[in-house]
């Protein structure tokens, strides 16, 4: 089973700043095969980036991903108010298709 | 508009039984790969069980194995998760989600990343 591990647990940040979020994989993940998603609070998560750096559609170009093989990064550029939430990776390489445990982007 | 409706969720007593059931719409239901993830409360997600389009390769987490069954009736548009012996730990809101495939020189590849969510059923297993 391929383990993801997210760093940081949560990120204090400001409106207008720039987020870093990472995920590490205990193994290569195949072909990039990673996702991020984004969850508000009583909410359904919904896709932001697939393949490790496609944007799904109707994702602004703020969010980008990137990496390959064990380390992958998830970077907003320029937070807005409504950015502010949990973030999840997800490897969809080899079964089980295991999450990450989330990182909090929290308002500074 | 692509839609995904769970229902079937409820409190169950620990060693019981229950199916949840999820209604697709405004999608060709059968040529897609769907998937179930769960989230405990106040916990991260955890991905249960995916089915692919055809209902030919259905994949688990370990932690359900040998209790949970994923299925999928394509004429129904309707995706399944027969729960078996359950536990207080499979107390959670279980999503539904849709996945992707590609036909590539004439193979169905399909992709469980999840680019449409249902707003999930909530399950408590509780004497």
């Amino acid at each position: 089973e391929i383990v993801l591990t997210q760093s940081p647990g949560t990120l204090s940040l400001s409106p207008g700043e720039r987020a870093t979020l990472s995920c590490r994989a205990s193994q290569s993940v195949s072909s990039s095969y990673l996702a991020w998603y984004q969850q508000k609070p009583g909410q359904a998560p919904r896709l932001l980036i697939y393949g490790a750096s496609s944007r799904a559609t109707g994702i602004p170009d703020s969010f980008s991903g990137s990496g390959s093989g064990t380390d992958f990064t998830l970077t907003i550029s320029r937070l807005e108010p409504e950015d502010f939430a949990v973030y999840y990776c997800q490897q969809y390489g080899s079964s089980p298709y295991t999450f990450g445990q989330g990182t909090k982007l929290e308002i500074k | 508009e692509v839609q995904l409706v769970e229902s079937g969720g409820g409190l169950v007593q620990p060693g019981g039984s229950l199916r949840l059931s999820c209604a697709a719409s405004g999608f060709t239901f059968s040529s897609y790969a769907m998937s179930w993830v769960r989230q405990a409360p106040g916990k991260g997600l955890e991905w249960v069980s995916a089915i692919s389009g055809s209902g030919g390769s259905t994949y688990y987490a370990d932690s359900v194995k040998g209790r949970f069954t994923i299925s999928r009736d394509n004429s129904k548009n309707t995706l399944y998760l027969q729960m078996n012996s359950l536990r207080a730990e499979d107390t959670a809101v279980y999503y539904c989600a849709k996945g992707y495939y590609e036909v590539v020189r004439g193979v169905i590849y399909y992709y469980y990343y999840m680019d449409v969510w249902g707003k999930g059923t909530t399950v408590t297993v509780s004497s």
